[in-house]
């Protein structure tokens, strides 16, 4: 069964700490995508990578940055948790988009989350 | 990408028809309409796309407006399990970003 797996499903760090979540498909996808979940606000996204060492900013990249260094691997990085930090972090990927439609789809991780005390 | 509108919450009785709205009018010729659920814990599930025409998989119909400017999904006979966040997003697809907004919760109730 195909799968985006997230590396951590629970996380408790401390305010300053270095945060990496790590993402791997394994659909040799070309796109992938990091969004945070916070209740009310729905999914956000942070950052998205469409090729190996290709990344572009989504919504509310302040504090994060990601490595895609390979095609299959998509990290995101907190450099200095904060508490604003805490949240449920979802990993995306999906093929580049069937040229002839135009079309393409998601699949999602099981999620990661993260408290940061 | 298009903003969508859909309400906040919905109930539905178990083995009748949940039929979820959401309004994009701001939608243009090239971009999808692709509807996604999310149970309690998991991450979001693929559901349906569709561009211009209705579409029908296993798991729900699409209904899309001539215009575009809103689509319906239905889930023919809800059961228990089909509680869960729904969400509609417009997008173009390809390299494009997939912007989720808050979804509808639905309820199903026996």
């Amino acid at each position: 069964d195909v799968k985006v797996t997230q590396s951590s499903r629970y996380l408790v760090k401390r305010t300053g700490e270095k945060v990496f979540l790590e993402c791997v498909q394994d659909m040799d996808h070309e796109n992938m995508f990091w969004y945070r979940q916070d209740p009310g606000l729905g999914l956000r996204l942070i950052y998205f990578s469409y090729d190996v060492k290709m990344k572009e900013k989504g919504d509310i990249p302040e504090g994060y940055s990601v490595s895609r260094e390979k095609k299959e691997r998509f990290s995101l990085i907190l450099e200095s948790a904060s508490t604003n930090q805490t949240s449920m972090y979802l990993c995306a990927s999906s093929e580049r988009g069937n040229t002839r439609t135009g079309a393409n789809v998601l699949t999602f991780g099981a999620g990661s989350r993260l408290t940061v005390l | 990408d298009a903003k969508t509108t859909q309400p906040p919450s919905m109930d539905c009785a178990e083995g009748r028809a949940a039929n979820l709205p959401c309004n994009h009018s701001t939608i243009s010729g090239n971009e999808y309409v692709y509807w996604y659920r999310q149970i309690h814990s998991q991450g979001p599930q693929y559901i349906i796309h569709g561009l211009k025409n209705n579409e029908t998989n296993e798991m729900a119909s699409l209904i899309i407006t001539e215009d575009r400017k809103s689509s319906t999904l239905i889930l023919p006979h809800a059961t228990l399990r089909d509680t869960a966040v729904y969400y509609c997003i417009v997008s173009r697809g390809n390299f494009n970003k997939f912007y989720f907004g808050s979804g509808t919760k639905l309820n199903v109730k026996p």
